[in-house]
């Protein structure tokens, strides 16, 4: 079964560092990875989604790479503000329709 | 364009008793999925349904039933609700296979 680690758990910043993010996965052979952001109380909003195929996407400040050989992916937030506050999950899916899903990191940007 | 909705927001429910989380989806997505969130553990697949009229078990099927009434909506009904089933559940659609997905704000369910 695919298990998958985000580390830290809890992550303090001040505004404007720039910060990553990790994600471990045990199975190599996924389908996709996906990056989510979860605010207190609410639903998951998608960040960036990587196919296998790809290394790495962007969205903004956003920079997510992946490296399924080592099962491995990273969340890059360049100039970090308050705004970015929240949980950070990512998930990976497999060959079938199951997804995976981290634990998270909660993230707190201080002004 | 609303999304994912998720009916209701919140519920408590005794020991033993019975009820249905409503989701639904108006961008015409195939697939559609039901997910449970607890502290330490993530979110776990229960169901998910890769096209109307076909459902299938994910990680934590035990205790939960599903039907995808059209293609619109995805139900989640718990027979017999039981303590352990206190919970966030979460509903989401996708498309295609391998795409983006679009969460519901979930249902806070409490057994009590």
């Amino acid at each position: 079964k695919q298990e998958v680690t985000q580390i830290p758990a809890a992550l303090s910043v001040p505004e404007g560092e720039n910060l990553v993010l990790n994600c471990s996965f045990t199975d190599s052979a996924i389908y996709n990875l996906q990056w989510f952001r979860q605010d207190p109380g609410k639903g998951l909003t998608s960040l960036l989604l990587i196919q296998s195929s790809q290394r790495e996407q962007t969205s903004g400040r956003l920079n997510a790479s992946l490296d399924k050989s080592s099962g491995r992916s990273t969340l890059y937030i360049a100039a970090s503000q308050p705004g970015d506050s929240a949980t950070y999950l990512c998930a990976v899916s497999g060959t079938g329709n199951q997804f995976y899903f981290g634990t998270g990191t909660s993230l707190t940007v201080i002004p | 364009n609303a999304g994912v909705t998720q009916t209701p927001k919140f519920q408590v429910l005794k020991t033993g008793q019975s009820m249905t989380l409503q989701c639904a989806q108006d961008m015409n997505h195939n697939s559609m999925y039901w997910y449970r969130q607890d502290p330490g553990m993530g979110l776990r697949l229960i169901y998910y349904s890769a096209s109307e009229g076909t459902t299938d078990k994910g990680e934590v099927p035990n205790g939960y039933n599903v039907s995808r009434l059209n293609k619109r909506e995805f139900s989640l009904r718990l027979e017999s609700a039981a303590p352990s089933q206190t919970s966030v559940y979460f509903c989401a659609s996708e498309a295609h296979r391998a795409e983006t997905q679009y969460f519901g704000p979930g249902t806070r369910l409490l057994v009590l």
